[in-house]
C-alpha cells in the first residue's frame, strides 16, 4: 500500500513569509508525527498526534510553529515568520496505536530552505 | 551532553566486509531501540526494532542491545554497495524517538 506522502518535496521561502508543509499518513494509522532533520541538530522531534487526544506540542521550538490534523488523517505543519535557522529536511511519521507506535513510518521529508 | 551518542564517520569498507555501528545514551528509561536506514534525499527506513536487552538477527543486519552499558551495536554482514547510507539509531520509552546523529556508510565495489 501507499506509504507515508508529503508535500511540497521542496520549499524555498524569504525570510518573514509563512509556509505551510502537509503530511498524508499511512492509511490506518492512528499516530502521527513530525520531526525536524537539520545538520549540526540531527533528527528531532517536534509534535504528536494520537487520536482524538490533545497533541504532544513538546517538541515545537518556539511559537512560530504550530501544527493541527484535520479529520485524524492528514496534518499541516505552519511555520509562520521563518527565519534562516528553519532551515531543514522536516519529515513526517506515522503509526498504529499502542505497542504499534514502536514501528514508525516516515515520509520523505519536505525540504525547506529560507532565504 | 546529547541524550544519544553516536559517531558521524564517515566509514569506509570493502564489499563483503562486516560493518559495525554503535550508539551510546544516558536516559536509562529507554526501553525501545531502532536502527534506521536512510538513504541520500529520502526518509528514514526501520531496519531494526529491538525491545530492552538482547540480540536480534535479520538477515544480514545484527542489532545488540546492553542496556546495562547503556550501549547499542547494529551489525552489517556481507556488505553490499547497496548498503551504503546514513544509519541513525533511534531509541524511546515511549513514542518520542530520540535519534543519535547517523553514521554514514559507503561500501566500496
Amino acid at each position: 500500500g501507499a506509504g507515508v506522502s508529503q508535500s511540497p518535496s521542496n520549499k524555498v521561502t524569504e525570510k518573514g513569509k509563512d509556509v505551510e508543509l502537509r503530511c498524508d499518513p499511512i492509511s490506518g494509522h492512528t499516530a502521527l508525527y513530525w520531526y525536524r532533520q537539520s545538520l549540526g541538530q540531527g533528527l528531532e522531534f517536534l509534535i504528536y498526534f494520537q487520536g482524538n487526544s490533545a497533541p504532544d506540542k513538546s517538541g515545537l521550538p518556539s511559537d512560530r510553529f504550530s501544527a493541527e490534523r484535520t479529520g485524524g488523517s492528514v496534518s499541516t505543519l505552519t511555520i509562520q515568520r521563518t527565519q534562516q535557522e528553519d532551515s531543514a529536511v522536516y519529515l513526517c511519521a506515522s503509526s498504529l496505536k499502542g505497542v504499534g507506535k514502536r514501528t514508525q513510518y516516515f515520509g520523505p521529508g519536505t525540504r525547506l530552505t529560507v532565504l | 551532553q546529547k541524550e544519544v551518542e553516536q559517531d558521524p564517520g564517515p566509514l569506509s569498507v570493502p564489499e563483503g566486509a562486516i560493518v559495525s555501528l554503535n550508539c551510546t545514551y544516558s536516559n536509562s528509561a529507554f526501553q525501545y531501540f531502532m536502527w534506521y536506514r536512510q538513504y541520500s534525499r529520502k526518509g528514514p527506513e526501520l531496519l531494526m526494532y529491538t525491545y530492552s536487552s538482547g540480540n536480534k538477527e535479520d538477515g544480514r543486519f545484527t542489532a545488540q542491545v546492553d542496556k546495562s552499558s547503556k550501549y547499542i551495536s547494529l551489525f552489517i554482514r556481507d556488505s553490499q554497495p547497496s548498503d551504503s547510507a546514513t544509519y541513525l539509531c533511534a531509541m524511546s520509552d515511549d513514542y518520542k524517538l530520540s535519534f543519535g546523529a547517523g553514521t554514514t556508510v559507503t561500501v566500496r565495489a
